[in-house]
């Protein structure tokens, strides 16, 4: 089946590692994207990437990082920076094709991130 | 000030209600709007999106957008338990090819009972 499919479904971290999710899509997009679901706050986004080997912060990249080695993959790592990273987190891709298409964002069934 | 402002709820409503679920937004820039549906613990799902002002209807769903007034509207007629779930309202700008780099409202948490 095409899709997001996001790894793991469940991740518990100590206080000082870092931890890299994982986030695979089949769709043959060239846009992928990572949010960040807090309790009341929506959906933030942390890191976007158009095309393989290039990325940006989004509004909330501090402590995170990413890579995009293959249009495929673009995997989180949550460093041990990051202050509060307990949250759920989302992995996104969009086609680029038709400029007038809001309707190709597509997400994964995110990944929560527990810090014990 | 939160460039996307959703009334959370949570809103319970009885089987058969018509549910309105609104935000306003400030930066008119924006020209794509969506609304999203999230049931527990998954990622979420689009359910309509629309490009600039109007309306917009698929089954018991409509959307309307505002632009004049920065806001927007997500209605569900004869609404059924299985609506029951977050429904995020998310916008973006024109340009380029990041779709995905959407503004999203808080979500706001919906229960059908029955």
């Amino acid at each position: 089946d095409g899709g997001i499919t996001q790894s793991p479904k469940y991740l518990f971290r100590k206080e000082g590692q870092n931890v890299t999710l994982s986030c695979e899509q089949n769709l043959n997009h060239d846009a992928m994207y990572w949010y960040r679901q807090d309790p009341g706050q929506g959906l933030r986004l942390i890191y976007y990437s158009q095309i393989v080997n290039d990325f940006q912060k989004g509004d909330i990249a501090e402590g995170y990082s990413v890579s995009r080695e293959k249009k495929e993959s673009f995997p989180l790592t949550v460093t041990s920076a990051q202050k509060n990273p307990t949250a759920f987190y989302l992995c996104a891709s969009a086609g680029t094709g038709d400029a007038s298409a809001g309707n190709t964002i597509y997400f994964g069934e995110g990944s929560w991130l527990t810090v014990v | 000030q939160k460039e996307v402002e959703q009334d959370p709820g949570p809103l319970s409503v009885p089987e058969g209600a018509i549910v309105s679920l609104n935000c306003t937004y400030s930066n008119s820039a924006f020209q794509y709007f969506m609304w999203y549906r999230q049931y527990s613990r998954k990622g979420p799902e689009l359910l309509m999106y629309t490009y600039s002002s109007g309306n917009k209807e698929d089954g018991r769903f409509t959307a309307q957008v505002d632009k004049s007034s920065k806001y927007i509207s997500l209605f569900i007629r004869d609404s059924q338990p299985s609506d029951s779930a977050t429904y995020l309202c998310a916008m973006r700008g024109p340009g380029g090819t990041s779709y995905g780099k959407l503004t999203f409202g808080q979500g706001t948490i919906l229960t059908v009972h029955p």
